[in-house]
């Protein structure tokens, strides 16, 4: 089975920095994913993590570390457009789990 | 280069009636997955297809089935609908890399709603 348990909601200023944390536990594991789910729009893919490490992208970095079942994606410099839900999926047995995301909030 | 497209945008059904929704993938893709969200949830699994083969079937009732066609399109069928059944139905692509790594891309999803 699959476990991914992430907070539900935070609120924060632009121009600020965010961390989102990701905690999984799971029978499979090829990769985590970090998705950005604008409300009532698709999820689009910002990073993926396959090696324990920090991998970065921009203003935005996410790291994994797989002996602790644990990422975080690190949101930088946010800025109004970064509101959002951000969505952490183990990827395995040919399949994403995701958890339930995480709603960031930028305030001015 | 266009995206994976889904049709269509918006339905409503009512108890007990049957859907089809559609998926095209990106071009090159050979992977197609549906996952269903309901709303304040992340995306559940439904169904993953490669190469017109089933390789994967979450939690899903057998009211759920699809297929994936020669050019790597695919439909969801539900059948018998129920209230619950209401939620966003997104299809993602995704193409297999060496070592089998692979990215999946998400379409704009059907939104359906049951009455």
């Amino acid at each position: 089975g699959q476990n991914i348990d992430q907070p539900t909601e935070m609120t924060a200023t632009e121009g600020a920095i965010v961390q989102i944390n990701c905690t999984y536990q799971t029978s499979g594991f090829n990769g985590l994913f970090w998705y950005q789910q604008h409300a009532g729009e698709a999820p689009t893919f910002l990073s993926y993590n396959v090696l324990d490490g920090l991998e970065e992208k921009g203003r935005f970095s996410s790291f994994l570390s797989r002996s602790k079942g644990y990422s975080y994606l690190l949101l930088k410099e946010l800025q109004m457009k970064d509101s959002a839900s951000y969505l952490c999926a183990v990827s395995g047995n040919n399949r994403l789990a995701f958890g339930k995301g995480n709603q960031v909030v930028v305030i001015p | 280069d266009a995206g994976v497209t889904q049709s269509p945008t918006h339905l409503i059904k009512t108890r007990g009636q049957q859907v089809t929704l559609r998926c095209s993938p990106i071009s090159g893709h050979k992977s197609v997955s549906w996952y269903q969200q309901v709303l304040g949830q992340g995306p559940q699994f439904i169904f993953q297809y490669y190469e017109k083969e089933e390789r994967g079937r979450g939690n899903f009732p057998d009211r759920f089935s699809a297929r994936q066609f020669p050019n790597y399109s695919s439909e969801l069928n539900v059948n018998a609908l129920l209230l619950g059944d209401s939620a966003l139905y997104l299809c993602a692509s995704s193409v297999f890399l060496a070592g089998g790594q692979e990215t999946q891309y998400f379409g704009p999803g059907t939104r359906l709603l049951v009455l």
